[in-house]
């Protein structure tokens, strides 16, 4: 079965600092690699997703993630952190390519920023 | 509506009441997925709906648990005799279609569920 973990359920950084969220998966075969957010009561909301080609995806808001097939990793990252960051990310993968019956998210990991 | 839509967004219930949630998805949206959030457990898929195939109930914690979505767009989720454990946040999305390569999913703000 896919699995996804997320290393750290917080994480704080300074204002300003670099950003990084670590994010693991257990696969054999490629996988569709999502990283979304979720701010105090909304809905979640895509941040930028990995399927084929460029290993290094750009999403909104600043964030980019790595795929590194030889460490199964999909680690997000923001060069400066901003206050309005604060949030909870969410790590998912799919293997199938098909279906929410493919999409595994990890437990969460909730972004503190200091000022 | 612009986005999915949920009600109630809070719901505060009577252990062994029935329950019933509403998801409105992006119109012209052909696949919808209901997903439980519970503190420190991330995202629980339960069900999956595309177009007019049969759903995907695999992740449906049990019995008390169904779904139903009418003419292919509103979708109800039902809980039937109410567990303290079902207490969590339902949240429904939907996308243009059912592949999670190239489809984008938005998740509505969910149903938030307290059960006393």
């Amino acid at each position: 079965a896919q699995s996804v973990t997320q290393l750290g359920s917080h994480v704080s950084v300074s204002e300003g600092a670099l950003v990084l969220l670590r994010c693991n998966y257990s696969s054999s075969v490629p996988p569709y690699l999502f990283w979304y957010v979720q701010y105090p009561n909304q809905g979640l909301q895509l941040l930028l997703k990995y399927t084929t080609g460029a290993t290094l995806v750009k999403g909104i808001n600043g964030f980019e993630a790595e795929f590194k097939k030889s460490e199964t990793s999909f680690h997000l990252t923001k060069p400066s952190a901003h206050m309005s960051d604060a949030a909870e990310y969410f790590c998912a993968v799919s293997y199938s390519g098909g279906g929410a019956d493919g999409l595994t998210f990890g437990k969460g990991t909730h972004l503190i920023i200091q000022p | 509506g612009a986005g999915v839509s949920q009600s109630p967004s809070n719901k505060v219930t009577e252990k062994g009441k029935d329950v019933e949630l509403r998801c409105d998805p992006i119109s012209g949206h052909t696949a919808l997925y209901w997903y439980r959030q519970s503190l420190g457990q991330g995202l629980e898929f339960l069900i999956y709906f595309q177009g007019n195939s049969a759903p995907d109930k695999s992740g449906l914690p049990s019995d008390r648990f169904s779904a139903e979505r009418t003419g292919g767009s509103v979708s109800t989720l039902t809980i039937q005799r109410t567990q303290q454990e079902d207490s969590a946040v339902y949240l429904c999305a939907s996308s243009l279609g059912g592949s999670v390569s190239g489809n984008t999913i938005y998740f509505g703000e969910g149903s938030w569920l307290t059960v006393v």
